[in-house]
């Protein structure tokens, strides 16, 4: 049972445009959700994180909005950069037991920004 | 602060043999947990180490084991390997409850 789903496997944009990778969930539970980064040959980096109190965070050209009722995220860079080109992934941690470092991962997106 | 390290990052083993892979988490860090990553099943949760006790697991044959040692420092084994254990295998470390995990740069498995 995927829980967080990310449908788009890639996404091309021109270099300055804006960039929107998209990601839903399932489980009503999830109230807190990560965007990681990662390049080939590398981990995954922590990009930004959204609790489901808020409906948006910022930071730099990195915004994450949330939707709740639609159970909707989404990733917008702007503008975009070459080096922004990487597989983003979408994810939330699942609470046991009152304490939980475990993350349930998106399949990932595959954006490439073009120069 | 030294990011996450594993160590091999890369490994050829052959089926029916086990491996052992390490994983030193940032400084102070006390969090350690695992991960698998694969084309078709993307980034699946292993098991989480918190103070050498292992808090959490998720849904692998018990041939995936692994253990924390007081140093926060962790290893995972995987016993009587199998071709379908072929993958990227990541470390990721936080200092404790906290939904912030740093990711180590992975060892990559293949069992032929």
């Amino acid at each position: 049972d995927q829980q967080v789903k990310q449908n788009s496997p890639s996404l091309s944009v021109q270099e300055g445009r804006i960039s929107i990778l998209n990601c839903d969930y399932t489980n009503s539970m999830f109230d807190y959700f990560l965007w990681y980064k990662k390049y080939p040959a590398e981990g995954p980096t922590f990009l930004i994180s959204i609790s489901s109190i808020k409906d948006k965070n910022e930071d730099g050209r990195f915004t994450v909005f949330l939707n709740k009722s639609a159970k909707h995220l989404s990733l917008h860079i702007v503008p975009s950069q070459p080096g922004d080109s990487a597989v983003y992934f979408c994810a939330a941690p699942v609470f046991w037991g009152g304490a939980t470092n475990k993350l349930i991962f998106g399949t990932g997106t595959l954006l490439a920004v073009q120069p | 602060k030294a990011g996450v390290t594993q160590t091999p990052r890369y490994l050829i083993k052959t089926r029916g043999q086990q491996v052992t892979l390490s994983c030193s988490p940032i400084s102070g860090h006390r969090s350690v947990s695992w991960y698998q990553q694969t084309p078709g099943q993307g980034l699946q949760f292993l098991f989480e180490y918190f103070s050498e006790t292992q808090r959490n697991k998720g849904n692998f044959p018990g041939r995936f084991s692994g253990r924390q040692f007081s140093n926060s420092r962790s290893e995972m084994n995987v016993s009587t390997l199998e071709l379908g254990d072929s993958a990227l295998y990541l470390c990721a470390s936080s200092e404790g409850l906290n939904y912030e995990q740093y990711f180590g740069p992975g060892t990559r498995l293949t069992v032929t």
